[in-house]
């Protein structure tokens, strides 16, 4: 079984600065992939960000960066020049290959971007 | 894009009541999924499905049960709405894809009170 943590509830970040939301994970399986998705104010979720744990490289997708740390099953996201519309609720979540295709997610971290 | 409907945004049932939440995705995609989210708990998943009329428990399927009998719909049932079930209900959908990752849509959600 795989465990997905995210101990920071609620963060905040000024408009144009930096945030890092942070992840860690449990699993025993060697083959896994880990997303970050977001969760807008009644809008759906949708993923942001997706890491290969065969891949060294962190992933990056515009202004969105993860720091994978593979030894230490960690999996922050850092988000850059941060935007009004990026407040919302952001999970972490894992697919693990032995997994049947389910993820398991964290618990989730609220965003406020202050303007 | 990548679609994933369902049926309605805001449920209110009384205990008791016998409760069907569905889910249509429109991009031919053999895996769905029924989660609920709480606060504080992320999202937990409570039935799968990786084909036409096959179903597997997820974590907490008690009180539930599914139903997919066409590719495109997966439906959740209540068979008798309890307090305790009072949740925001999502669906979701993915592709089997060998040697990459299960990236899944989501659906809008719905909140669902029972009374």
């Amino acid at each position: 079984a795989q465990t997905v943590t995210q101990s920071q509830p609620e963060m905040s970040v000024q408009e144009a600065e930096t945030v890092t939301l942070s992840c860690t994970y449990d699993t025993s399986e060697s083959d896994y992939y880990l997303f970050w998705y977001k969760q807008p104010p009644s809008r759906q979720m949708i993923l942001v960000i997706r890491q290969e744990a065969y891949k060294q490289q962190n992933a990056t997708e515009n202004r969105f960066s993860v720091n994978f740390q593979k030894a230490a099953k960690s999996f922050s996201l850092k988000i850059s020049d941060s935007q009004l519309g990026d407040a919302a609720m952001y999970f972490c979540a894992m697919e693990a290959s032995g997994s049947a295709r389910q993820l398991t997610f964290g618990s989730g971290t609220q965003l406020t971007v202050l303007p | 894009d990548v679609k994933v409907t369902q049926s309605s945004r805001y449920l209110v049932k009384r205990t008791g009541e016998k409760v069907f939440l569905e889910c249509v995705q429109d991009m031919d995609h053999e895996n769905m999924f029924w989660y609920r989210q709480d606060p504080g708990l992320g999202l937990r998943l409570i039935y799968f499905s990786y084909d036409v009329k096959m179903k597997e428990k997820g974590d907490i399927p008690e009180g539930y049960s599914v139903s997919r009998e066409k590719k495109e719909r997966f439906s959740l049932i209540l068979e008798s709405a309890s307090t305790n079930q009072t949740s925001m209900y999502l669906c979701a959908s993915s592709q089997t894809k060998f040697g990459g990752s299960y990236e899944q849509y989501f659906g809008p959600g719905t909140r669902l009170t029972v009374t």
